[in-house]
Parts: structure tokens; sequence; C-alpha cells
């Protein structure tokens, strides 16, 4: 089982519609989680963390559940411009630091 | 200001032959982090330096091994290479030693044939 597992998607959906991803992850001991996006070609690039209580910036929601471990990405109204590859990141910091990316989830937005 | 900057953008070896990558961090980073990335894949951890010292290690062999700078710079060597580590190699720097948001420079792309 890997430890950080996604939907590899390709969601395809229309402008407008909302759209959610989720992650889950095995090591009950992880303690920062983000999601980052990444185009076609490029880096990754922060989106968001996540935080217990959720948080929300903008058109998109992070939400952790500790108990299930598992971390969510809600995009409300997509644009054309959110189509990426969204990747769940999990990791700990300890004496032996590690962190660990998804595979990524592909999003397409059409018109 | 800079961001992240890596050197060379694109390189090919052949198997066996040895290669070094090099990564500049944003200024005021001390923190840098190696990625590797393969085609549909999300990058793969393999070093955390910060402050000069390793502070966390990914499930790679020793061939791979890392080091950095005074100036926080950092080098990848990679020994004996296979045709298996041709991918993307990704160099992060953030500012603090724990996870936080990293910044990732464009990568360099490598090819072993």
């Amino acid at each position: 089982r890997k430890e950080v597992e996604q939907d590899p998607g390709p969601f395809n959906v229309p402008e407008g519609a909302t759209v959610a991803f989720n992650c889950t992850y095995s090591n009950s001991a992880s303690q920062s989680f983000f999601w980052y996006r990444q185009d076609c070609r490029k880096e990754p690039k922060l989106l968001m963390s996540v935080y217990s209580s959720g948080n929300e910036d903008g058109r998109f929601t992070a939400q952790l559940n500790r108990a299930s471990q598992y971390i969510s990405l809600l995009i409300r109204d997509s644009k054309l411009s959110d189509s990426a590859t969204y990747l769940c990141v999990v990791s700990k910091y300890s004496s032996a630091s590690k962190i660990i990316f998804g595979s990524g989830t592909r999003l397409s937005i059409r018109p | 200001d800079a961001g992240v900057t890596q050197s060379p953008t694109h390189l090919i070896k052949t198997r066996g032959q040895h290669v070094t990558l090099r990564c500049s961090p944003i200024s005021g980073h001390k923190s840098v982090s190696w990625y590797q990335q393969v085609l549909g894949q999300g990058p793969q951890f393999i070093f955390q330096y910060y402050e000069k010292e390793e502070r966390g290690r990914g499930n790679f062999p020793d061939r791979f091994s890392a080091r950095q700078f005074p100036n926080y710079s950092s080098e990848l060597n990679v020994n004996a290479l296979l045709l298996g580590d041709s991918a993307l190699y990704l160099c992060a720097s953030s500012s603090r030693d724990y996870w936080d948001e990293q910044f990732f420079g464009p990568g360099t792309r490598l090819t072993v044939l």
C-alpha cells in the first residue's frame, strides 16, 4: 500500500463546476499537510497548507480528517486556469525528516 | 528577487557515469531539498539539508549523495548511473527547517542512455 494515495483522475469537468479530491495517508504520526499544484512540464507550487480546523482561500477549501487519515481539496466555480495536476503532500518532522508527495490528480476544466 | 535556480537544465549521460546537479536557493533560505520525479508520478523525496546538515533522507540507494555549502547552495551527486535514474530532478528551498512552504526550481532533466 502506498503511504499517500490519490485518485489519478483525470477529472474532466465543465467551467463553473465544483470538484473535490481526496487523498489518504497511512502514517498516523504525520504532522503537516499540503496541496501543491503542478502545471504540465512545470515545477510544483504550493496551493495551500491544510490545517486541522480546515481552511479556505478564495474558491479553494482544504480539510484534514486525522481520525480517518485523509485530506481533501474542494474547488468551487472552477476556471479554465485550474486545469493542472494537484499533488497531496504529507510530512513528518523529527530526527528523521520525511515528506511524501502523492502521485497527483489530473484536473481538466472544459469551456 | 531570483527564485530557486538549478543547473544544468538538461543532461544526457550513459550508464555507469557520474553526475552532479546544482541548486541555488532563494536568498535567505537555509533549507534545500532534492526530489526525483518520473513522468506520471509525484516528486520523490531524496534529501533535505538545513544549515549544511542532512535532516532527512528518502529511500534512495547510497549512489545518491548530496551536500550543502556555507552559502546554502547544494549539490546532488549520483554515481554509477542506471537507466532508471532518468528523471526530472527538482530542488526546493524553504526558510525553515521543518516542512513549510517549499519553492521549487525548474528542475534538471537527466537522461541516462
